[in-house]
């Protein structure tokens, strides 16, 4: 029954890989999240999607792609993997963000370590 | 701009006594403020929030903050700690403004209860 979540749980990839994250809701929430965690445990927000439209890009490489073919998922999906990109990167979710209270809710990260 | 500030990087306390764990804010407008707790390895959990009402929001696992408009401060407290509070734990605001919200967090504060 988990609400919000990711896969894979652990990525490990060499420098110049691309690769994806995916994540799933089944809370019925019209607007996802993407948020990196770096190594100092500082969270930042990357993109925001309602009903599959972007929202926010907080001025993110544009290596990082993400795609929501439907409201309830939103991937991740990141060209040319550089060590920078190291960290641990939270999918959320929450209603349509018209009402600034609506809570997110987080999904359980992906760690990502590019060697 | 808003933003939070979680001026200790870690607190030490004793199980059975009581914590606290400090955040301060600054927003221009009316303050939304979060509190979530990452657990070792997990994702981010939901733990209360101040919209607006009473100072004193009651939240999850026993933990409550105290919403202070002269102090700018939303300190989370709990009566009694438990070995198992340990944990990471984030102060957050709503920024919003124009057509999209966002959450912005502070630094995280690392609670250690002591048996």
């Amino acid at each position: 029954d988990t609400a919000v979540s990711q896969t894979p749980k652990y990525l490990v990839t060499q420098m110049g890989n691309d690769k994806s994250i995916k994540c799933e809701q089944n809370l019925g929430h019209d607007t996802m999240y993407w948020y990196k965690q770096d190594s100092k445990k500082f969270l930042k927000i990357m993109f925001s999607y309602n009903n599959k439209e972007l929202i926010i890009n907080e001025t993110v490489p544009n290596r990082f792609s993400p795609k929501s073919p439907d409201k309830a998922h939103l991937n991740l999906h990141i060209n040319s993997l550089e060590l920078g990109d190291s960290a641990v990167y939270f999918c959320a979710s929450s209603r349509w963000q018209r009402d600034f209270t609506d809570t997110q809710y987080f999904g359980p990260g992906t760690r990502l370590t590019v060697l | 701009a808003q933003s939070v500030a979680q001026p200790e990087d870690q607190v030490n306390v004793a199980e059975g006594n009581p914590l606290t764990v400090k955040c301060t804010y600054s927003v221009s407008g009316n303050p939304y403020l979060f509190w979530y707790v990452q657990y070792p390895n997990r994702g981010l959990q939901f733990l209360l929030k101040y919209i607006t009402g009473d100072n004193l929001v009651k939240g999850s696992y026993g933990f409550e903050a105290e919403f202070n408009k002269s102090q700018t401060s939303f300190h989370l407290k709990k009566p009694s700690a438990l070995v198992s509070d340990s944990a990471l734990y984030f102060c957050a605001v709503m920024n919003y403004g124009g057509a999209t919200n966002k959450l912005i967090f502070g630094t995280g504060t690392l609670l250690a209860v002591q048996p």
